[in-house]
């Protein structure tokens, strides 16, 4: 059974910092493209950011490139998203997500990140 | 902002058909394939529709999918209660190197 398990989210302040988990397990990692997606309260979804199986190629949103890294350790079967100058707008549950015959095939549960002071 | 915009909600008697229509342009809908997720409030996203109009393992024929130019349009037919949801299409977009996803439409079951 495929699982993806979000970890790290939680309160942090403006201009601060976080670092995303999303533990894999259940197929074999090093052969899917994954994603981050977002979604603010009440609002709707938002793609963020993907890499692709080897971490050579690497696409952001425009409203996170230059703060926020997608990252992978195929030995763990784990992907990340390190998130700086973190502000209010990004204030949302972040999704990891699975490619495969689409993006999305398989979704963790979710993590929720609060900027706020 | 979502560059692909769909009705903000539809709604429907159970057994009726709903559809939701997903607009965007040559540079995402124009050019590529369209998805199409259900999200239950309070849960995550589930992949409903890939590849304009192929369903994923398990999820019921009720649900059909369809494209032309630069539009898509997901179809519910039969509607029953646990197809209240969040409705989302997305596409990759060419110009912006990004996927997108629509706006969402809320489908209610009166």
């Amino acid at each position: 059974e495929v699982q993806l398990v979000e970890s790290g989210g939680g309160l942090v302040q403006p201009g601060g910092s976080l670092r995303l988990s999303c533990a894999a397990s259940g197929f074999t990692f090093s052969s899917y493209w994954m994603h981050w997606v977002r979604q603010a309260p009440g609002k709707g979804l938002e793609w963020i950011a993907n890499i692709n199986q080897d971490g050579s190629q690497k696409y952001y949103v425009a409203s996170v490139k230059g703060r926020f890294t997608i990252s992978r350790d195929n030995a763990k079967s784990t992907q990340y998203l390190q998130m700086n100058s973190l502000r209010g707008e990004d204030t949302a549950i972040y999704y990891c997500a699975r490619g495969g015959v689409a993006l999305g095939e398989h979704w963790g549960q979710g993590t929720l990140v609060t900027v706020s002071s | 902002q979502s560059v692909l915009t769909q009705p903000p909600s539809a709604s429907g008697t159970p057994g009726q058909r709903a559809t939701i229509s997903c607009s965007g342009s040559s540079s995402n809908i124009g050019g590529n394939v369209v998805n199409w997720y259900q999200q239950v409030p309070g849960t995550a996203p589930k992949l409903l529709l890939y590849n304009n109009n192929q369903r994923p393992s398990g999820v019921p024929d009720r649900f059909s999918g369809s494209k032309s130019g630069t539009s898509a349009s997901l179809a519910i037919s039969g509607l029953q209660s646990e197809d209240e949801a969040d409705y989302y299409c997305a596409a990759w977009d060419d110009s912006l190197n990004v996927h997108v996803f629509g706006t969402g439409t809320k489908v209610t079951v009166l």
